[in-house]
């Protein structure tokens, strides 16, 4: 059974650095690409950016480069999510999502999804 | 970027009735369009890809159609269990953009 299991809610204040992990089983890690998608309080579905395990090819929405990083540790089939410097509109729901297929080039919709990471920003 | 335009943005229905949501893409996506319904509090579930294509597990009930920039999604015959925000996204190229989300509630 193909699951992603990300890591559990956080709450950080404005400056500080957070990085969040999605976990994958039941399949080939390194042969799927895995995205991050936000959404913010009471809003609508936005891309950030996907990576493929198995090279770290990673591409970013240009809304959220420079902004955050992407990583994986094939390793331990887990992909990351990171800020360096966390803003009070940075407070959001986080998923990650495995795009569906082997494709060698990121064109394929979003098969199965984690649970979600809420992540909140305050002072 | 391609952006996504859906409409409406909200639609009340009653259990039976059909209803649409269209998506419109700024510019031709050639089919690479997927739906996903979002219930609250919890991840997106993928309904439909290719445009037309039924995940498994989906009921029949769920539809979509359309080409070049126009999509459609059509519910043939609402339950309860339908109730929730539907979004699309167009997998054509990256960023992979979804549309605004079309809430559905019951009337």
């Amino acid at each position: 059974e193909v699951q992603l299991v990300q890591s559990g809610a956080e709450v950080k204040k404005p400056g500080e650095s957070l990085k969040i992990s999605c976990k994958g089983s039941g399949y080939s890690f390194t042969s799927y690409w895995i995205g991050w998608v936000r959404q913010m309080p009471g809003k609508g579905l936005e891309w950030m950016g996907i990576i493929y395990p198995g090279d770290s090819d990673t591409r970013y929405s240009p809304s959220f480069q420079g902004q955050v990083t992407i990583s994986a540790d094939k390793s331990i089939s887990t992909a990351y999510l990171q800020w360096s410097s966390l803003k009070a509109s940075d407070t959001a729901m986080y998923y990650c999502a495995r795009l569906g297929g082997v494709v060698v080039v990121p064109a394929a919709p979003y098969d199965y999804w984690g649970q979600g990471t809420l992540v909140t920003v305050s002072s | 970027d391609i952006q996504m335009t859906q409409s409406p943005s909200s639609l009340s229905a009653s259990v039976g009735d059909r209803v649409t949501i269209t998506c419109r893409a700024s510019q031709g996506i050639s089919n690479s369009l997927a739906w996903y319904q979002q219930k609250p509090g919890k991840a997106p579930k993928l309904l439909l890809y290719a445009a037309s294509r039924l995940e498994s597990g989906v009921p029949s009930r769920f539809s979509g159609s359309g080409s070049g920039t126009d999509y459609t999604l059509t519910i043939s015959s609402l339950q309860p269990e339908d109730f929730a925000t539907y979004y699309c996204q167009q997998y054509y190229s990256t960023p992979g953009t979804f549309g605004q989300g079309t809430k559905l509630e019951i009337k």
